[in-house]
């Protein structure tokens, strides 16, 4: 069965303090690993898609990273507007792009 | 920049009822999808949508569950008969070069 585990469940970080998100999987035949940002009761917001091993991509102070088994995203500087839930998502098994999502974690940057 | 739309934002609902939720995917995209959030829980796949018929649906989507794309714009996503079980945050995406974009979602409460 595909697995998507992401690690901390929460993490709180003071401003300014840098740090890495967690995402493994197991799935067969890796089609793509999708981070998403999901604010309190809104809908995921699509930041990355990375295809293949080494592969990085970069966003303000996000940079997602890929190895064939887990991704980390990593925060540098952070700022308050970064707190959210940061999700991570595989293509299911012998489907099209339906996601199969962890659960996510809960970022807290304090000022 | 376009966005997906979903109406309405917060719905509630007797047990037993018949509900539809409404999205308006991105234009030029051509996969749809749904998706459900129990609250504290990770986003679910329920449905996919492509050239006006369902390629893929998940366990949960059962014979209670159906979508449709009645016109150029809109799709739905209807429960025959809702279950207090059915309470959820269901959120409509639409997919461009293996990219989802999520909606800010439907907030379900069956009562």
């Amino acid at each position: 069965e595909d697995q998507v585990t992401q690690s901390p469940e929460a993490l709180r970080l003071q401003e300014g303090e840098s740090s890495s998100l967690n995402c493994s999987y197991t799935v067969s035949g890796l089609r793509g690993l999708f981070w998403y940002r999901q604010d309190p009761g809104k809908g995921p917001e699509f930041l990355f898609t990375l295809y293949s091993a080494g592969e990085e991509k970069e966003k303000e102070r996000l940079k997602a990273t890929l190895t064939k088994k887990e991704s980390f995203l990593h925060i540098t500087a952070p700022k308050p507007e970064d707190s959210a839930t940061y999700l991570c998502a595989v293509p299911r098994t012998n489907s099209g792009y339906a996601l199969n999502f962890g659960k996510g974690t809960s970022l807290l940057v304090t000022p | 920049e376009p966005e997906v739309t979903q109406t309405p934002s917060h719905q509630v609902t007797q047990m037993g009822q018949e509900v539809i939720l409404r999205c308006v995917p991105i234009s030029n995209h051509l996969y749809f999808y749904w998706y459900r959030q129990i609250l504290g829980q990770k986003v679910e796949f329920l449905v996919s949508f492509y050239n006006n018929e369902i390629s893929e649906k998940s366990e949960i989507f059962d014979d209670q569950f159906s979508v449709e794309r009645p016109d150029g714009s809109n799709f739905t996503l209807k429960i025959r008969s809702t279950k207090l079980e059915d309470s959820a945050m269901y959120f409509c995406a639409s997919e461009l070069r293996n990219e989802q974009y999520f909606g800010p979602g439907t907030r379900l409460t069956v009562t």
